[in-house]
């Protein structure tokens, strides 16, 4: 029972460089969502997207894009990397009602330098 | 702006004492939840709280709803060291009427002592 998967755990990159943090789940959740975290931050919405072909943007989507082609796949990308990008990325998923819990991926450590 | 401010940000305590975690709003939300998280992990969902004034327990953690659904609290007595970890509370927005959209607070980092 997998779950949420996210690749890959650790990741460093040079500024202006890309690349596409990948997010699977196998629980035939509808929502899908990306996070960063941050020290002393809690967890920022980046998007999210409530079913395949269907995206908007959270509280922190700048420098970021995503798409959502099935139900099962969420990948997150970066197209001009920065240092303020430095952080822990979570993927979550849940299902499409109210009061549901999220579940979530072990996190990409991502370092822009 | 934080819409969910959580205190305190660092808790270290002994073995065996009471502590109380606040997450506070000026917003209503339509539920609360309490994730903890270990490092090199995701946060995993401890309890789900819905109602305004709800009380729920888990063994030695009592999480409570605020009446008007903009605070909740946790509890824990007699902590133990296995108790150490980051405590997210996350208050929940509707998302076309079918789903929710969280608000996570900061976050509150408790060391247990042995």
């Amino acid at each position: 029972n997998a779950g949420v998967t996210q690749t890959p755990k650790f990741r460093i990159l040079k500024i202006g460089q890309s690349m596409t943090l990948q997010c699977t789940q196998d629980m035939n959740h509808n929502y899908m969502y990306w996070y960063r975290q941050d020290p002393g931050m809690g967890l920022k919405l980046i998007y999210y997207s409530v079913g395949a072909g269907i995206t908007d943007k959270g509280e922190v989507p700048n420098g970021y894009n995503v798409s959502r082609s099935t139900t099962e796949d969420f990948p997150l990308r970066l197209e001009l990397a920065a240092p303020s990008q430095t952080s822990v990325y979570f993927c979550a998923s849940s299902y499409h009602r109210s009061n549901q819990p999220q579940h979530f991926g072990d996190g990409t450590r991502l370092s822009i330098l | 702006t934080q819409l969910l401010e959580q205190s305190p940000q660092f808790l270290s305590i002994q073995e065996g004492e009471n502590l109380t975690v606040y997450c506070n709003s000026s917003s209503v939300f339509s539920s609360l939840q309490w994730y903890r998280q270990e490092p090199g992990e995701g946060p995993v969902l401890l309890v789900t709280v819905v109602t305004g004034g709800e009380v729920k327990k888990l063994k030695r953690l009592t999480f409570q709803f605020g009446d008007a659904r903009k605070d909740s609290s946790l509890h824990i007595t007699a902590a133990q060291p296995g108790d150490t970890g980051l405590y997210l509370c996350a208050g929940e927005r509707e998302l076309y009427n079918q789903g929710g959209k969280l608000i996570f607070g900061q976050g509150t980092e408790l060391s247990v002592k042995p």
